[in-house]
């Protein structure tokens, strides 16, 4: 199993340009995960999805957007970037049975905007 | 406010020595606690979880939970190199979705 992978490692954009960032896993989970992580804030919900066809939002949703179309893939989806969204990206799947419902982590995608 | 504070550091320790992390939280409900590890440029990936209050050990490492006083921690024995790294700490509630809550992170750095 690959887990978790995440699309493009690296990115940048300047001011207004869009972007999807892509995540795929193969452990056939039902919920994932978009997370941002800056330094000394941790890492903060962007959106994420209990299952296919569900989307809910997180923490920090303004200027995303993301769709769950299937089980494997959860692309989050920048529209108009602004500097503000420079950061590292980080995509998670939850194991959904047994008594923990552990996160995976993707490698994740450190974007800039210029 | 934030609902959990863990101080950033850096941490720097002699390889060998016994390390001391902690995580204080505001919210009692909190009922499941976890310690992930993040290698630099790398994902955040669990290393120990905790429900509830108690103790728990896992080779080197020992969690802990002290629920009277929102506070965990995480005791690394003999440290090695390969230990550095940044150490978060989540923690969520079971009707949350099993949304996890996190701290800042420490980076841990372990000299040889």
């Amino acid at each position: 199993n690959a887990g978790v992978t995440q699309t493009p490692k690296f990115q940048v954009l300047k001011t207004g340009q869009s972007m999807t960032l892509q995540c795929a896993q193969d452990m056939n989970h039902n919920s994932m995960y978009w997370y941002r992580q800056d330094p000394g804030m941790g890492l903060r919900l962007i959106y994420y999805s209990a299952s296919e066809g569900t989307t809910d939002k997180g923490e920090v949703p303004n200027g995303y957007n993301v769709s769950r179309s299937t089980t494997e893939d959860f692309p989050l989806r920048l529209e108009l970037a602004a500097p503000s969204q420079t950061s590292v990206y980080f995509c998670a799947s939850r194991r959904d049975r047994g008594p923990f419902n552990e996160q995976f982590f993707g490698p994740g995608t450190r974007l800039t905007v210029l | 406010q934030k609902e959990v504070e863990q101080d950033p550091g850096p941490l720097s320790v002699p390889e060998g020595a016994i390390v001391s992390l902690n995580c204080t939280y505001s919210n009692s409900a909190f009922q499941y606690f976890m310690w992930y590890r993040q290698y630099s440029r790398k994902g955040p990936e669990l290393l120990m979880y905790t429900y509830s209050s108690g103790n728990k050990e896992d080779g080197r490492f020992t969690a802990q939970v002290d629920k009277s006083s929102k506070y965990i921690s995480l005791f690394i024995r003999d440290s090695q190199p390969s230990d550095s790294a940044t150490y978060l700490c989540a923690m969520t509630t079971m009707d949350s979705n099993y949304q996890l809550i996190w701290g800042a992170g420490t980076k841990l750095i372990i000299k040889p």
